[in-house]
This record gives C-alpha cells, sequence and structure tokens, in this order.
C-alpha cells in the first residue's frame, strides 16, 4: 500500500519552545492530510484537516494558534506544536488521501511520540 | 461523532477465524466501511473497504449486510500477531475513529 511517513518518530521537548512534526506522503500526491492526537488507552482524535494550499479546518476544541498546520505541498503537511506544555506529550498521527483513483483510501503515518519536559 | 458501534473487546484461538461485528445503523447510501487495526504504539493500518458488495483481500473479509446497517470483518487465521484494537468507520470525507474492538488472539 501506499507510504506515509512521519518525522521525528520520537521528540523531546521542554517546556515552552516550539517543536514540528512532519508528515510526507512517498509514493503518491495527497490533496488532503488530517493531524490527530492520541493519548494513553484512548482512540485517535482528529484534531485538523489539511488542504494543499488553503488554511487547515480545526475540530471543535482544537487551538488553530498554539497547533499550526501547514500544508505547503503535496506531498508535505507539517504540525508545530507551538509554546509546548507537559499536557501536549501525546502520540500525534498523520494520515494522507491520495489524489486520482485510489482516492478513497487513507493512508495513516507511523506516528510520532512528543514528550514534553 | 463515530457513527459505528463495536464490541470494546473479543478472544479468538490462533489459526481460528476472527469475526469482528460492527453497526452503522445510521450510514448513508454514499460511505464506504473501511476497517483498520492499530497496534499498540503504531499508526493504524489500513486493511479493506467497501461499500455494498462483499470484498475480500490478502488481509481479511468484510461482509456488509444487504440493508448495509452492520458488517463484519473476518480475519481467516488469526495468528498472534493480529493482537491489535480493530476499528470500523464510515466516512466520506474524514475518518472519526470510535472505541474499537480489542482483539487478543490466543495460543
Amino acid at each position: 500500500g501506499a507510504v506515509v511517513s512521519q518525522h521525528p518518530s520520537r521528540v523531546i521537548c521542554k517546556s515552552g519552545t516550539s517543536v514540528k512534526i512532519e508528515c510526507r506522503s512517498l509514493d503518491f500526491q495527497a490533496t488532503t492530510m488530517f493531524w490527530y492526537r492520541q493519548f494513553p488507552k484512548q482512540s485517535l482524535m482528529l484534531m485538523a484537516t489539511s488542504n494543499e494550499g488553503s488554511k487547515a479546518t480545526y475540530e471543535q476544541g482544537v487551538e488553530k494558534d498554539k497547533f499550526l498546520i501547514n500544508h505547503a505541498s503535496l506531498t508535505l503537511s507539517t504540525l508545530t506544536v507551538t509554546s509546548a506544555h507537559p499536557e501536549d506529550s501525546s502520540f500525534y498521527i498523520c494520515s494522507a488521501r491520495p489524489l486520482g483513483i485510489s482516492g478513497n483510501t487513507i493512508y495513516f503515518g507511523e506516528g510520532s511520540w512528543l514528550t514534553v519536559v | 461523532d463515530a457513527k459505528t458501534t463495536q464490541p470494546p473487546s473479543m478472544d479468538c484461538a490462533e489459526g481460528r477465524a476472527a469475526n469482528l461485528p460492527c453497526n452503522h445503523s445510521t450510514i448513508s447510501g454514499n460511505e464506504y466501511v473501511y476497517w483498520y487495526r492499530q497496534i499498540h504504539s503504531q499508526g493504524p493500518q489500513y486493511i479493506i473497504h467497501g461499500l455494498k458488495n462483499n470484498e475480500t483481500n490478502e488481509m481479511a473479509s468484510l461482509i456488509i449486510t444487504e440493508d448495509r446497517k452492520s458488517s463484519t470483518l473476518i480475519l481467516p487465521h488469526a495468528t498472534l500477531r493480529d493482537t491489535a484494537v480493530y476499528y470500523c468507520i464510515v466516512r466520506y470525507d474524514k475518518i472519526i475513529f470510535g472505541k474499537g474492538t480489542r482483539l487478543h488472539i490466543l495460543p
């Protein structure tokens, strides 16, 4: 199947700093990418939907100024957690929907563990 | 709103078929049924999807009832590596996850 890669897979940052997570579709172009957050023993929670070249659409309760999403090309979306706090520590997962006839299937990255100390 | 209902957990003996049910009584005509699974600390893995007809691929089979209000994912010969949380999802534009079914494969 199609491959979605996230980087870094694990990151530790200090409280108050910002951290960027990249999501790349390696073998397809994606018009739309999605960002999720998952706390231990919970399901994935959709944070936002990003469309290439336009502003992201955030789910209710997600602070858009804290979680900055940029989808600058058809193969790359980035999530920046600004002024990180320990409660932002979580597993962040992206997914991407390919262009074209396979557009119904959404593929997920392997996730990025963020620890804020 | 996840729009699907799944049992929270199931057990299956290794080598047997695992049948995971899902109810999606409010599904719309243009919404597909998707199944993903998440093995601990990894991103979700796509398994299979369908609209009305039954589907089969190298991983699993998907049986959708005629009224499309429920479906069953079948893993024909479960192995220990199939231990995961399985998510049944109904969507058209984005994936909203419910709580899924935690499948335990018993040796």
